[in-house]
């Protein structure tokens, strides 16, 4: 149980464009959803939190226009990296809690190589 | 959690000895902490977890110890195994409303033959 996937698991996309990074909980109702970047030997820095029908609540230093978060349904939270650029570049990794519980279960992160 | 570093720390461990892993956390307001394990290119994957309530804890092959009075967290790993190897984190939750976890800098375990 708490499987979480993640959808590209690695995309190439060009300087400028956008792009949209799917996570979903498939075998749970995730009230709450958390987006994080993760350069390589680094640490995971958490970016923002998503709360299904509400607002993104973003980290301090991470531009929320940058950083589109649709969170639509108890399964499913969107990122979108808008006007991508190679700095942007990064793994980036979802997880989500069940509704009350302070465990987060981890998508398997989505490599994001930006030309 | 640690600070965020350049470097991971590493651990070399040969195969079937016990394996200790340590990590400082930051705030003393902090009720929960989870150990994960991160292989390459993959997602974290929960291992343990410990509520400050408890000092210890014990999985299959895996204990996890909490010292609050140095706000200390170690994971023990008996009899490690080449699948062990992986980057460890430690992350405390920061007792916020939403869930939120702090990651320390993970220490790199590397299985020797």
């Amino acid at each position: 149980g708490a499987v979480v996937s993640q959808h590209p698991s690695w995309v190439i996309c060009k300087s400028g464009t956008s792009v949209k990074i799917e996570c979903r909980s498939l075998d749970f109702q995730a009230t709450t959803m958390f987006w994080y970047r993760q350069f390589p030997k680094q640490s995971l820095m958490l970016m923002a939190t998503s709360n299904e029908g509400s607002k993104a609540t973003y980290e301090q230093g991470v531009e929320k226009d940058k950083f589109l978060i649709n969170h639509a349904s108890l399964t499913l939270s969107t990122l979108t990296v808008t006007s991508a650029h190679p700095e942007d570049s990064s793994f980036y990794i979802c997880s989500a809690s069940v509704s009350g519980g302070a465990t987060q279960y981890f998508g398997p992160g989505t490599r994001l190589t930006v030309l | 959690g640690e600070s965020v570093g350049l470097h991971l720390p590493t651990l070399s461990v040969q195969e079937g000895d016990n394996s200790i892993i340590n990590c400082a956390y930051s705030n003393s307001a902090s009720d929960y902490f989870i150990w994960y394990k991160q292989e390459s290119g993959k997602g974290p994957q929960f291992i343990i977890d410990i509520r400050s309530n408890m000092d210890k804890r014990q999985g299959q092959r895996v204990t996890v110890l909490l010292n609050k009075t140095v706000k200390h967290l170690s994971l023990q790993i008996a009899a490690t195994q080449p699948g062990d190897s992986a980057v460890y984190f430690c992350a405390e939750n920061l007792g916020d409303s939403w869930g939120k976890l702090q990651f320390g800098a993970g220490t790199q375990v590397v299985v020797t033959p």
